[in-house]
């Protein structure tokens, strides 16, 4: 099974930078997305890692440890659009690939 | 990126009656797409892996009599909820995973459809 622990709630001031951390724990593993998710909307993807390192497109940064079991979404610039849910979702690496969702941070930008 | 469509976007059915959601990737193939359900201020539960070609795989809790996925082509998987009740009620999202060249792996969401059983 797969264990995920997001905090459930940030608050960041806009042009500021935030980090959302996240810990996982898989039975296998092969990379990890983040979603951006605003409220009564699907998912919109932002990241995949599959390697470790930092990954950077745009405003937006992912990083990823494998051997910790530990990655974060950097947001720098911060807008007030950015105001949402963040979903960390590792893939395990058997049968179909299953991506799996925890709670999510919902982050408040305010001015 | 890749483009995935849901229709509806929005249903209100009677409480016993039958509703189809059609998941279509627009611009790849996706031997593989996922159907999740998502309760108010929950997480995304996957629900089922719909395979091209072969039945689905369902998860653990998840009942594939009530819940029937057919993935009939490399771009159309469908979910018909069956017998629908109020407890159904809830927002169905599927994703597709685009494996083309050059992006690495990705898997991306269409909009989603939200069941309302009256």
């Amino acid at each position: 099974g797969q264990n995920i622990d997001q905090p459930t709630e940030m608050t960041a001031t806009e042009g500021a930078i935030v980090q959302i951390n996240c810990t996982y724990q898989t039975s296998g593993f092969n990379g990890l997305f983040w979603y951006q998710q605003h409220a009564g909307e699907a998912p919109t993807f932002l990241s995949y890692n599959v390697l470790d390192g930092l990954e950077e497109k745009g405003r937006f940064s992912s990083f990823l440890s494998r051997s910790k079991g530990y990655s974060y979404l950097l947001l720098k610039e911060l807008q007030m659009k950015d105001s949402a849910s963040y979903l960390c979702a590792p893939m395990n690496s058997g049968g179909y690939q299953k991506v799996t969702f925890g709670t999510g941070t919902k982050l408040q930008v305010i001015p | 990126g890749a483009v995935v469509s849901q229709h509806p976007s929005r249903v209100i059915c009677k409480s016993g009656t039958s509703v189809k959601i059609e998941c279509r990737s627009l611009d790849f193939q996706a031997t593989t797409m996922f159907w999740y359900r998502q309760f108010p201020k929950q997480s995304l539960m996957l629900m089922a892996t719909s395979n091209e070609g072969s039945k689905a795989t369902y998860e653990q809790g998840v009942e594939k009599d009530k819940f029937l996925i057919n993935h009939a082509s490399l771009t159309l998987s469908t979910l018909t909820v069956t017998s629908a009740h109020p407890e159904d009620s809830s927002f169905y999202i599927c994703s597709a995973r685009d494996l083309r060249g050059g992006q690495g792996d990705t898997q991306y969401f269409g909009p989603g459809t939200r069941l309302t059983v009256l």
